[in-house]
C-alpha cells in the first residue's frame, strides 16, 4: 500500500541551530512533492513544491532536497527562529495530493 | 483578499443529525477539495472536484455527499452524522489539479 511517513517524532531545537526534517514515502512515483506549514488552529500554507528532476529547491532560510532513488525528502530550516515552530507536512503528487502527517518542530530561544 | 472561506467554523452534532459545510473561492480555481485532520493521520483527502461539474472520491468518501455548485463554491454534506466523522475539516482550491494548494481556517466539527 502507498504510504508517506514523516518524523515521528516532534523536533526541540535551539533558535540559529538548522531543523532537518524527513519525508519518506513507498509505492508512490511522484511527480513533485510539496511542502506545507500548519500553524495551531490553522490551515496549512504552502511552503515550497520541488519536482522529481530536481535535486535541491531554496527559498530564503528553507531548503528541500528530493531523492527519487531513495524515496526520500529532506526539509531544511536554517538559522532557525522561534517563529518557525509549526507543523511542517510533506505532500506527493500522484495524480492528486497525498500528506503526510507531519512532524511538529518547536524553536526555543 | 478572502482566498478560501468555510462556515460554519464549529459545529456540535448528535448522532444522526445531517449538516453542510460551505466553502467558497474567489480565486478563480478549477481544483477544489475536502480534506478531514485527525490528530497522528495527517491530511485524508475526502472528495474534489477537479472542475465545475465534476466531483470524485477521494480517499475517505464514505458517509460524505459533495456538491460543486458552481466554479466558486463546493459543499460536504454528511447525511446522518456519526462519532467517527468527529475531526477538523478543511476545504482547499487550486489553480489546477496537481498545483498548489490553498486552504481555509477549518471547521471543527464534533459529533456526540
Amino acid at each position: 500500500s502507498q504510504k508517506i511517513e514523516q518524523n515521528s517524532e516532534a523536533l526541540n531545537i535551539q533558535e540559529g541551530k538548522t531543523a532537518t526534517l524527513t519525508c519518506n514515502y513507498t509505492n508512490y512515483s511522484p511527480a513533485y512533492l510539496q511542502w506545507y506549514r500548519q500553524d495551531p488552529g490553522r490551515g496549512p500554507v504552502f511552503l515550497l513544491l520541488i519536482r522529481e528532476n530536481e535535486k535541491e529547491k531554496r527559498k530564503e532560510r528553507l531548503k528541500v532536497t528530493f531523492d527519487t532513488t531513495l524515496k526520500q525528502s529532506l526539509f531544511h530550516i536554517t538559522a532557525s527562529q522561534p517563529a518557525d515552530s509549526a507543523t511542517y507536512l510533506c505532500a506527493l503528487v500522484n495524480y492528486k495530493l497525498s500528506f503526510g502527517a507531519g512532524t511538529t518542530v518547536t524553536v526555543r530561544a | 483578499n478572502a482566498g478560501v472561506t468555510q462556515t460554519p467554523k464549529f459545529q456540535v452534532l448528535k448522532t444522526g443529525q445531517s449538516m453542510t459545510l460551505q466553502c467558497a473561492q474567489d480565486m478563480n480555481h478549477n481544483s477544489m477539495y475536502w480534506y478531514r485532520q485527525d490528530p497522528g493521520m495527517g491530511l485524508r483527502l475526502i472528495y474534489y472536484s477537479a472542475s465545475e461539474g465534476t466531483t470524485d472520491k477521494g480517499e475517505v468518501p464514505n458517509g460524505y455527499n459533495v456538491s460543486r455548485l458552481n466554479k466558486r463554491e463546493f459543499s460536504l454534506r454528511l447525511e446522518s452524522a456519526a462519532p467517527s466523522q468527529t475531526s477538523v475539516y478543511f476545504c482547499a482550491s487550486s489553480p489546477g489539479e496537481s498545483g498548489e494548494l490553498f486552504f481555509g481556517e477549518g471547521s471543527r466539527l464534533t459529533v456526540l
